[in-house]
């Protein structure tokens, strides 16, 4: 049962151009999304957070937005940069999951220079 | 304190065997949580403590996993006659107490049976 989806396992952007990385969830009691971006042989880094309260959130070059009727949240970078290049995972959690994470199966996102 | 600490990076054991991963959170959380990783997936929960309390236990953590985090600071995750199923990355994170809190990850112990 796969609650957290992020559907594409790739993604390849030039350099300066915009990222999009789209994540989908199917349970509804998720109240809280993360991003994360995880380099290889390290673990994960927080990046960006929203609440379902809101529906944009934004950190410098990236903005996290959140569609509850769709149960859809996107991660955007612009302008891309090299250094961005990792994979990407979508977390979310709720009330009724605890303190625990569910993460997508991320999305290993490419900027070329 | 410069993060989540994992030790050790790296562990290669024999099937059948015991292995022990030990994790030590930023000092001030009193959440820490382990996850593990399998390629091409995202981080699974195994288990999470407050404190010294473990709070909630995943159907994943089968019964030759055990956790413990005696003191309320570092925990250890101890896996009982490996089998070569249980190779994968584990991942030790930690947090404040809180709904809107994020979780700092460790940079993770890979694991290996043969």
């Amino acid at each position: 049962d796969q609650q957290v989806k992020q559907n594409s396992p790739s993604l390849s952007v030039q350099e300066g151009r915009i990222s999009i990385l789209n994540c989908d969830y199917t349970n509804s009691m998720f109240d809280y999304f993360l991003w994360y971006k995880k380099y290889p042989a390290e673990g994960p880094t927080f990046l960006i957070s929203i609440s379902s309260i809101k529906d944009k959130n934004e950190d410098g070059r990236f903005t996290v937005f959140l569609n509850k009727s769709a149960k859809h949240l996107s991660l955007h970078i612009v302008p891309s940069q090299p250094g961005d290049s990792a994979v990407y995972f979508c977390a979310a959690r709720g009330e009724t999951s605890g303190s625990r994470l569910t993460f997508g199966e991320g999305t290993q996102l490419t900027v070329n220079p | 304190d410069t993060g989540v600490s994992q030790n050790p990076r790296h562990k290669i054991t024999k099937r059948g065997q015991n292995v022990t991963f030990r994790c030590d959170p930023i000092s001030e959380h009193n959440r820490l949580y382990w996850y593990r990783q399998t390629l091409g997936q995202g981080p699974e929960f195994l288990t999470y403590f407050q404190n010294e309390a473990q709070l909630e236990k995943s159907r994943l953590l089968s019964d030759r996993f055990s956790a413990e985090r005696p003191k309320g600071s570092f925990s250890t995750l101890e896996i009982q006659r490996t089998e070569q199923g249980d190779s994968a990355m584990y991942l030790c994170a930690s947090s404040l107490e809180g709904w809107s809190t994020e979780a700092f990850f460790g940079q993770g112990t890979r694991l290996t049976v043969v």
